[in-house]
């Protein structure tokens, strides 16, 4: 089945304490990007990636790092969390740019920073 | 900075009942996609438009792109539960993609 997996569904973390997600795709896309899902404020990007190796800032970069270094897996790397960063993160491909292509997103993982 | 706002915010109608919903703009995208969320889920890609003018439809939901293709309207015919959900536009240009805050539809039986 043709699906984008993210990992942990739900963390609750604290301040400070470095934590990844994960985001695995097995469609074979170039393109995958993490969004924030705030209320009100919509899906915000954080980063993109067109491909192996390259990753580009979206929005709202500050406190996030990529890393894409095989097609299928883009973690996002949160070095030392803080509770602004407290959201509904999403993890994303599409076989090309995002915004003419399909762009399958993953269920979610609920993030709360103490 | 492209600002996406839609409205209304919020929708309850019943069964039956038309609606439409709306994502304006005052830049110009050149595509614009509706996406459908629903609770615990990620969003659905449902349409993608193009061209200024551009009208599709997917079975009672009729999408329209502005012919400035800076906004965009979802018609929904004959509303049922099942149609329940947050909808979303979103618009790109070049690399940069934006959502909207959505429109939380509710339809009750």
């Amino acid at each position: 089945e043709a699906q984008v997996t993210q990992n942990p569904r739900y963390l609750i973390t604290v301040t400070g304490k470095k934590l990844t997600v994960t985001c695995s795709q097995n469609m074979n896309h170039e393109y995958m990007s993490w969004y924030r899902q705030d209320p009100g404020l919509g899906l915000r990007q954080i980063y993109y990636s067109m491909n192996v190796e390259v990753t580009d800032k979206g929005d709202v970069p500050e406190g996030y790092k990529v890393s894409r270094k095989e097609k299928r897996n883009f973690p996002l790397i949160l070095e030392s969390p803080s509770p602004n960063q407290t959201s509904l993160y999403f993890c994303a491909s599409s076989p090309g740019l995002a915004g003419t292509d399909t762009q399958y997103f993953g269920p979610g993982t609920r993030l709360t920073v103490l | 900075t492209q600002l996406l706002e839609q409205s209304p915010q919020f929708l309850s109608i019943q069964e039956g009942e038309n609606l439409t919903v709306y994502c304006n703009s005052s830049s110009v995208f050149s595509s614009l996609q509706w996406y459908r969320q629903e609770p615990g889920e990620g969003p659905v890609l449902l349409v993608t438009v193009v061209t200024g003018g551009e009208v599709k439809k997917l079975k009672r939901l009729t999408f329209q792109f502005g012919d400035a293709r800076k906004d965009s309207s979802l018609h929904i015919t004959a509303a049922q539960p099942g149609d329940t959900g947050l909808y979303l536009c979103a618009g790109s240009h070049n690399n940069d993609m934006r959502f909207g805050a959505g429109t939380r539809l509710t339809v009750k039986p």
